[in-house]
């Protein structure tokens, strides 16, 4: 079985504050993904990578970056925290071009 | 432009009824086209996919769905649901080539009552 962990299930931080969030998955899977998930809006892709230190935006990057070094692993880095950037994010996985996606438990994120 | 619609928010039924949520679909193709479950806390959990062929697909959990090109749609169906279905569901559409994310639909809520 797939299996995609997320760094930690919930995460509290101040305004301003860079945070780190870590994806690892142990299928060498070629493309991962981070989501934010808010009520009412569904996933919303924030950034995906189809290769080791390859990247494309999704539809919402604005104050958020990427960083895959490793093929198992991608992070997800809020530069600058804000209340707005408040959410569940999710991360995800998949073998190839629009294949099935295998998701983490999610992060919980508080910017207070 | 792809997009996909699940027109119920919420829905509620009874354990043991049957159900069936919506999903319909915007795509200039043929698409991929997935059900994802998400239980209160967790990531989401792939239910079932329909790539090709028989147009009726079945998953896990006892769910089943069916892809209608005409109507562009793909909805979910369960004969009878149990206490543990109460979840949120999405839709998802994938393209063919391209791009390699899935688009989601905004979720239907799944409450069921004894």
């Amino acid at each position: 079985d797939v299996k995609v962990t997320q760094s930690s299930r919930y995460l509290v931080k101040r305004t301003g504050e860079k945070v780190f969030l870590e994806c690892v998955q142990d299928m060498d899977h070629e493309n991962m993904f981070w989501y934010r998930q808010d009520p009412g809006l569904g996933l919303r892709l924030i950034y995906f990578s189809y290769d080791v230190k390859m990247k494309e935006k999704g539809d919402i990057p604005e104050g958020y970056s990427v960083s895959r070094e490793k093929k198992e692993r991608f992070s997800l880095i809020l530069e600058s925290a804000s209340t707005n950037q408040t959410s569940m994010y999710l991360c995800a996985s998949s073998l190839q071009t629009g294949d099935t996606q295998y998701f983490g438990p999610g992060t919980r994120l508080t910017v207070l | 432009a792809q997009s996909v619609t699940q027109p119920d928010i919420h829905i509620t039924v009874s354990e043991g009824a049957s159900l069936e949520l919506r999903c319909n679909y915007s795509y200039g193709a043929t698409p991929y086209l997935f059900w994802y479950v998400q239980s209160p806390g967790q990531g989401l959990q792939l239910l079932l996919k329909y790539f090709s062929g028989d147009t009726l697909v079945q998953g896990i959990k006892g769910f089943e769905a069916e892809f209608k090109r005409s109507q562009s749609s793909f909805n979910l169906r369960k004969p009878s649901v149990h206490w543990s279905d109460a979840a949120e569901y999405f839709c998802a559409v994938g393209p063919l080539t391209g791009a390699n994310n899935l688009f989601f639909g905004t979720g239907t809520r799944l409450t069921v009552i004894p």
